[in-house]
């Protein structure tokens, strides 16, 4: 059975402090995908990104980096100079293969963000 | 990205009542529609998973006969909630797949449900 693990349920720091977001993932298979969504207070979910479980390059976007390493079944997410406007829970998630039809996506219970001015 | 839109945002309706929410799929053809659940400060909790002409999957302990789910075509999908109390207030939120890429869901911006 897949699980995702985000032990940190909320983080608050200053604007331009970097931070990270752990999440741990547990899963039998071997091919899977990872995927980070936020959820800013107006509550829509946005897709942040997804990786394959055969590729373990770590990825930059802008201020946004995720390393991930199989070794530690994790996939973190870094913010970099955060700002007020990366204030939202963020939410790690994993799908396995599927026996038939879609992925499904575990979800972790979140990590509310807080970023003060 | 593929964009997902849903009506209303916001619905305040009396106990006993029922209310659809429409889910609809914007730029993409979208074969599988998911409707979840979301109580304040929890985690997503899929509720079901339904593909364009078939009838939806529920999951373990959610009432079928309580949320219908319609996914009469590859653009929409809707959920009834029929009979509402208090305890179904919540945020609703779809997500869809599209063809050929299913590894993939796009949200929705959710519904929130208040029953009195």
């Amino acid at each position: 059975a897949q699980k995702v693990t985000q032990a940190q349920t909320e983080i608050s720091v200053v604007e331009k402090e970097d931070v990270t977001l752990d999440c741990v993932y547990e899963t039998r298979d071997t091919t899977y995908y990872l995927f980070w969504y936020k959820q800013p207070p107006s509550g829509e979910l946005v897709f942040l990104i997804r990786r394959n479980s055969f590729d373990e390059q770590n990825e930059i976007s802008g201020r946004y980096s995720w390393n991930f390493q199989k070794s530690t079944s994790s996939f973190n997410f870094t913010i970099t100079a955060s700002q007020v406007v990366d204030s939202a829970v963020y939410f790690c998630a994993l799908s396995e293969l599927p026996q038939g039809g879609s992925y499904i996506p575990t979800f972790g219970r979140g990590t509310s963000l807080i970023v003060h001015p | 990205g593929a964009v997902v839109s849903q009506h209303p945002s916001r619905v305040i309706c009396k106990s006993g009542t029922s209310v659809k929410i429409e889910c609809r799929s914007l730029d993409f053809q979208a074969t599988t529609m998911f409707w979840y659940r979301q109580f304040p400060k929890q985690s997503l909790m899929l509720m079901a998973t339904s593909n364009e002409g078939s009838k939806a999957t529920y999951e373990q302990g959610v009432e079928k006969d309580k949320f219908l789910i319609n996914h009469a075509s590859l653009t929409l999908s809707t959920l009834t909630v029929t009979s509402a109390h208090p305890e179904d207030s919540s945020f609703y939120i779809c997500s869809a797949t599209g063809t050929g890429w299913t590894d993939t869901q796009y949200f929705g911006p959710g519904t929130r449900l208040t029953v009195l």
